[in-house]
């Protein structure tokens, strides 16, 4: 098993450009999450989804869609890159089910992007 | 506000050392995640507690509940443990990160 795949693992775009990261499990897990991790600051959520076709927004949503059109893809989209957007995205997937939804996340080995 | 704080920011200590992380929460939770992130900047999953206490090798995490508090405990510790350590809590969907505590144990 691959785990969580994200891509690219590195990228410099310029302000004002577009850009998707790409985020691929291959667990059927049902959730889905991306989290951005600034320096000296813990991870932030920004937007999570709990299956195909569902998402929602977590703390710091601004700048950013998603789309969940499949359980294994969960695509992070910037529109208009900006400087506050440089920053490690994670992320991470996890099963929840018959019982509760007390599983662990795995993640991903983040993409590193800077905004110039 | 910071929904998750640990303490200590930063640990050094001695190769074989009894070292001892923080955490504690303000929000309720369903379960209190502790995870490793490597120098290379991978994050793995350690633990998930709801309650009481869990070990996996020389890793101890404990939760207590009514205070809003869990701990980290590695025993014997080895160079290889340096990492940093990031307490996460999950309430309803939403999940909240300590910002870390970097560990460096020296041989």
């Amino acid at each position: 098993n691959a785990g969580v795949t994200q891509t690219p693992k590195f990228r410099i775009l310029k302000i004002g450009q577009s850009m998707t990261l790409q985020c691929a499990q291959d667990m059927n897990h049902n959730y889905m999450y991306w989290y951005r991790q600034d320096p000296g600051m813990g991870l932030k959520l920004i937007y999570y989804s709990v299956g195909a076709g569902i998402t929602d927004k977590g703390e710091v949503p601004n700048g950013y869609n998603v789309s969940r059109s499949t359980t294994e893809d969960f695509p992070l989209r910037l529109e208009l890159a900006a400087p506050s957007q440089t920053s490690v995205y994670f992320c991470a997937s996890r099963m929840t089910g018959w019982g509760g939804g007390n599983q662990p996340q795995h993640f991903g080995d983040g993409t590193r992007l800077s905004i110039l | 506000k910071n929904e998750v704080e640990q303490s200590p920011q930063n640990l050094t200590a001695q190769e074989g050392e009894f070292i001892t992380i923080n955490c504690s929460y303000s929000v309720g939770i369903s379960a209190l995640h502790w995870l490793q992130q490597h120098p290379g900047g991978g994050i793995v999953s350690l633990f998930m507690l709801s309650s009481g206490k869990k070990k996996h090798g020389r890793l101890i995490a404990t939760i207590n509940i009514q205070e809003k508090h869990s701990s980290l405990h590695i025993t014997a510790s080895h160079p290889r443990d340096s990492a940093v350590y990031i307490c996460a809590v999950r309430t309803g969907n939403q999940f909240y990160f300590g910002t870390g505590t970097s560990l460096t144990v020296i041989p």
